[in-house]
C-alpha cells in the first residue's frame, strides 16, 4: 500500500464551481499535512500547511483533515482559470522526516 | 527575500554521462531536499541535506548522489545517464525541524 494516495485526474470545471481534491494515507504517524500548487513548467509552491484534525481557511482555499480516516481535502470556493495547475498533497511525520506526496492532481478551470 | 535557486534550468545529456545540478537555498534554510519528478511516478524523494550531512536518503541507486556546503548550497550528481533518468529535479530548502519547504523552479535533464 502506498504511504499517500492522490487521484491523478485530470480534473475539469467551469469558472466559478466549488472544487474538492484528497488524499489518503496509511501511516497514522503523520502529522503534518500540506498542499502544494504547480503550474506548468514551475516548482510546488506552498497553499495551505496544517498539523491537526479540523478545518483551515485562507480566502477562497480550506483543507480539511480528518486524521481518524487518514483523509485529507483541498477545497476551492469560487474557482477561477488561475487556478488551473497541479495540486499535491504532502505529508510528513514532522521533526526531521521527509514529505511524502500524492502524485498530483491536473486542475484545469474552464472560463 | 530571494527564493530557491537551481542551475542550469535545462540541461541535454547523453547516456552514460554525468550530470550535477546546483541549488542555492534561501537565506537562513539548512535544509536542502532533492525529488525527482516524472509524470509516471509523481515526486519521489532523492536525499536531504542538513549542515553538509545526509539526513534522509529514498530508494534511488547509488548512481544519484549529493553533497551540502558550509553555506548550504547543494549539489546533486548522477553519474551513468540513463534514458530513465529524464525528469524535472526539483530542491527544496527549510530551515530544519518542521518547518515548511520551499521549491526552487526545478533543473529539467533530457537523456538522449
Amino acid at each position: 500500500q502506498k504511504e499517500v494516495e492522490q487521484d491523478p485526474g485530470p480534473l475539469s470545471v467551469p469558472e466559478g464551481a466549488i472544487v474538492s481534491l484528497n488524499c489518503t494515507y496509511s501511516n497514522s504517524a503523520f502529522q503534518y499535512f500540506m498542499w502544494y500548487r504547480q503550474y506548468s513548467r514551475k516548482g510546488p509552491e506552498l497553499l495551505m500547511y496544517t498539523y491537526s484534525s479540523g478545518n483551515k481557511e485562507d480566502g477562497r482555499f480550506t483543507a480539511q483533515v480528518d486524521k481518524s480516516s487518514k483523509y485529507i481535502s483541498l477545497f476551492i470556493r469560487d474557482s477561477q482559470p488561475s487556478d488551473s495547475a497541479t495540486y499535491l498533497c504532502a505529508i510528513s511525520q514532522g521533526g526531521s522526516e521527509k514529505l511524502v506526496f500524492g502524485k498530483g492532481m491536473k486542475l484545469t478551470v474552464n472560463p | 527575500k530571494a527564493g530557491v535557486t537551481q542551475t542550469p534550468r535545462y540541461l541535454i545529456k547523453t547516456r552514460g554521462q554525468q550530470v550535477t545540478l546546483s541549488c542555492s537555498p534561501i537565506s537562513g534554510h539548512r535544509s536542502v531536499s532533492w525529488y525527482q519528478q516524472t509524470p509516471g511516478q509523481g515526486l519521489q524523494f532523492l536525499f536531504e541535506y542538513f549542515s553538509e550531512t545526509q539526513r534522509n536518503k529514498g530508494n534511488f541507486p547509488g548512481r544519484f548522489s549529493g553533497r551540502q556546503f558550509s553555506n548550504s548550497r547543494s549539489e546533486m550528481n548522477v553519474s551513468t545517464l540513463e534514458l530513465g533518468d529524464s525528469a524535472l529535479y526539483l530542491c527544496a530548502t527549510k530551515r530544519g525541524g518542521t518547518d515548511t519547504q520551499y521549491f526552487g523552479p526545478g533543473t529539467r535533464l533530457t537523456v538522449l
